[in-house]
């Protein structure tokens, strides 16, 4: 089957653009995380949602970052007034449940802020 | 916060046995996860450790010891394709949100 698709998998943008990245899960999977990479990085928690719903959003840097999950299913991460620091690769993960431990990673997409 | 410590890098030769520590410092503690990731392609699922002791999977066996906050993931019979970097990951607070070392990147050479 399918698994997490993430779009577009590269974006290039001039610092101070505004981004969206695209998450598509894994169908049925009610539990979707973001991650953002840097080079010789481990992946970084940014958000979790359970559901439509944010029910944890710790990892998120600032108030630049903001992510939706309108229907359960595709979610957004959306990049305000992108800095350069925000380079990095943007992984969505999914899985079946907040009580299930594995998740299933997308490709990532790789931002670069010029 | 939380503290997740592993080598950077490691070598090791085509049909040997190679251990990759981790140890971890947390409050809450869950449990342990190993992920593989090779270069440029997204983590892969490899084990969830909650309980003391040694699990095996195939090739691959993943320990852990919660008193000593001390893990390894143990490959055996390393194939060239294992060549890939090996991420120890903590879970804690009651919830299965990995926090993520650096990885350890593993070269299997011939």
């Amino acid at each position: 089957g399918a698994g997490v698709s993430q779009t577009p998998s590269n974006k290039v943008t001039e610092k101070g653009k505004y981004v969206e990245l695209r998450c598509d899960p894994i169908s049925g999977h009610t539990a979707l995380y973001w991650y953002r990479q840097s080079l010789g990085q481990g992946p970084e928690f940014l958000i979790y949602f359970q559901g439509t719903g944010a029910a944890d959003d710790s990892g998120l840097p600032n108030d630049r970052f903001f992510a939706v999950r309108p229907e359960g299913s595709v979610s957004t991460l959306k990049i305000q007034r992108t800095e350069r620091g925000d380079s990095a690769v943007y992984l969505c993960a999914s899985s079946p449940g907040s009580s299930s431990y594995e998740q299933y990673f997308g490709p990532g997409t790789r931002l670069t802020v010029t | 916060g939380q503290n997740i410590d592993q080598p950077t890098e490691m070598t090791a030769t085509e049909g040997a046995i190679v251990q990759i520590n981790c140890t971890y410092q947390t409050s809450g503690f869950n449990g342990l996860f190993w992920y593989q990731q090779h270069a440029g392609e997204a983590p892969t699922f490899l084990s969830y450790n909650v309980l003391d002791g040694l699990e095996e999977k195939g090739r691959f066996s993943s320990f852990l010891s919660r008193s000593k906050g001390y893990s390894y993931l143990l490959l055996k019979e390393l194939q060239m394709k294992d060549s890939a970097s090996y991420l120890c990951a903590a879970a804690s607070g009651g919830s299965y949100i990995p926090t993520f070392g650096r990885g350890t990147s593993l070269i299997v050479h011939p």
